[in-house]
């Protein structure tokens, strides 16, 4: 199926550090939304972007929606052990939800 | 606000057998989508519901359908199981003004043996 292209599939870091991964595709998205996994749980809305060079920050997380509508980035400050996961954007058009393949953020404390 | 709850969250059947599960989303949100998550596909668009009607559907076989009814209650089905249908099932809701921002469900945990 549609994927978006997201990068990088993998990070590790240490605690305290920025972070930034992105996601691009060939499609214009009326939407980009950004979701945390947990092991074995659902994905959780992290930010929500619906317009073309939109900039928004959930606390340590800020979300941007490219101005061409086709990418997306997501930038996670002063990283802390909880934040470890997987990541995913996904972009909505059509009525439907296409997602990256996740980046997994790894922490060393 | 109760969030999206999902039922079984683990079930293990055989090849060949059918399974049915359950997503109750968030009170007053009417869409319903069902996704496939599986390590080597990701996250694959299975179906969306609205108001008891399809109106999306993604690439997978017939063997997997699925209903909405009218409390926007779904529920998904899969006939005739295969190996290969092992994955996390999520469901997600969304609000009465659209499906653009959709919130999951824990999922359902299907093994097939």
């Amino acid at each position: 199926g549609q994927q978006l292209n997201q990068s990088p599939q993998s990070m590790f870091i240490q605690e305290g550090e920025d972070v930034s991964m992105n996601c691009t595709s060939s499609s214009i998205f009326n939407t980009w939304l950004w979701y945390k996994q947990d092991p074995g749980e659902g994905p959780v809305l992290l930010i929500a972007l619906y317009k073309a060079g939109e900039l928004t920050s959930n606390g340590r997380l800020t979300a941007q929606f490219g101005i061409t509508r086709k990418d997306s980035f997501l930038n996670i400050s002063a990283s802390i052990p909880s934040d470890v996961g997987i990541y995913f954007c996904a972009g909505h058009r059509a009525q439907k939800l296409v997602f990256g393949q996740g980046t997994r953020l790894t922490i060393n404390p | 606000k109760a969030g999206v709850t999902q039922t079984p969250r683990y079930l293990i059947k055989t090849r060949g057998q059918q399974v049915t599960l359950s997503c109750s989303p968030i009170s007053g949100h009417r869409s319903v989508s069902w996704y496939q998550q599986t390590p080597g596909q990701g996250l694959q668009f299975l179906f969306e519901y609205f108001s008891e009607t399809q109106r999306n559907k993604g690439n997978f076989p017939g063997r997997f359908s699925g209903r909405q009814f009218s409390n926007s209650r779904s529920e998904m089905n899969v006939s005739t199981l295969e190996l290969g249908d092992s994955a996390l099932y999520l469901c997600a809701s969304s609000s009465p003004t659209g499906t653009d921002t959709q919130y999951f469900g824990p999922g359902t945990r299907l093994t097939v043996l």
